[in-house]
């Protein structure tokens, strides 16, 4: 089956306590994203990463690092999380069209972080 | 640069229908759709191309005015499955994908 997965889905941590969600895909895509989900605010794009060792900042990289050393993973990483970063996280992935553009983004469950 | 959609909440009956709009001050290169219900992944419906090209849902349609960098979708005789928020997102070349900030439809029996 087609799918994105995250781990973990739930996550209680304190601040300044390294952590790290990682995200698969099984589709062979190319691009790979992640965003965080406010209140108000929609979905906001973290970082991006178009192919193996090309990864990019979105809109709100500040406190986040990723890294995509394979095709199919791109972890996210907060090396010392703040409460201002409790957010519900969406990691996706696309191919890329013929041309330029994104195809269909396949978002991963998602993973609920509180940050203490 | 976040895309600007309209409107930002709405009701309808069963059978109703809506629209929804979405305008970004950036030359596209694509716009995209996707429905998210409460505590779910968004979950996409279209993409449209510049060029005219559409790929997406069967029973939704949707315009892309490449002039005026404008989308709208349309959602005809709706049902209660169609309740969630609604997205735009606006595609430069699969750089920075930026989304709106949704559109809360509720559809009531």
């Amino acid at each position: 089956e087609a799918q994105v997965t995250q781990n973990p889905r739930y996550l209680i941590t304190v601040t300044g306590k390294k952590l790290t969600v990682t995200c698969s895909q099984n589709m062979n895509h190319e691009y790979m994203s992640w965003y965080r989900q406010d209140p108000g605010l929609g979905l906001r794009q973290i970082y991006y990463s178009m192919n193996v060792e090309v990864t990019d900042k979105g809109d709100v990289p500040e406190g986040y690092k990723v890294s995509r050393k394979e095709k199919r993973n791109f972890p996210l990483i907060l090396e010392s999380p703040s409460p201002n970063q409790t957010s519900l996280y969406f990691c996706a992935s696309s191919s890329m069209g013929t041309g330029v553009g994104l195809e269909t983004q396949y978002f991963g469950p998602g993973t609920r972080l509180l940050v203490l | 640069q976040q895309p600007v959609q309209s409107p930002q909440a709405v009701i309808l009956r069963e059978g109703e229908d809506a629209v929804i709009n979405c305008s970004s001050s950036k030359a596209l290169y694509s716009v995209h759709w996707y429905r998210q219900k409460h505590g779910e992944a968004p979950v996409f419906l279209m993409i449209l191309l510049k060029g005219g090209e559409q790929k997406g849902h069967e029973k939704i349609s949707a315009s892309f005015n490449e002039k005026k960098q404008q989308s709208s979708l349309y959602l005809t005789a709706s049902q209660l499955s169609y309740s969630g928020t609604y997205f735009c997102g606006t595609d430069l070349y699969g750089q920075n994908f930026v989304f709106g900030p949704g559109t809360r439809l509720s559809v009531l029996p």
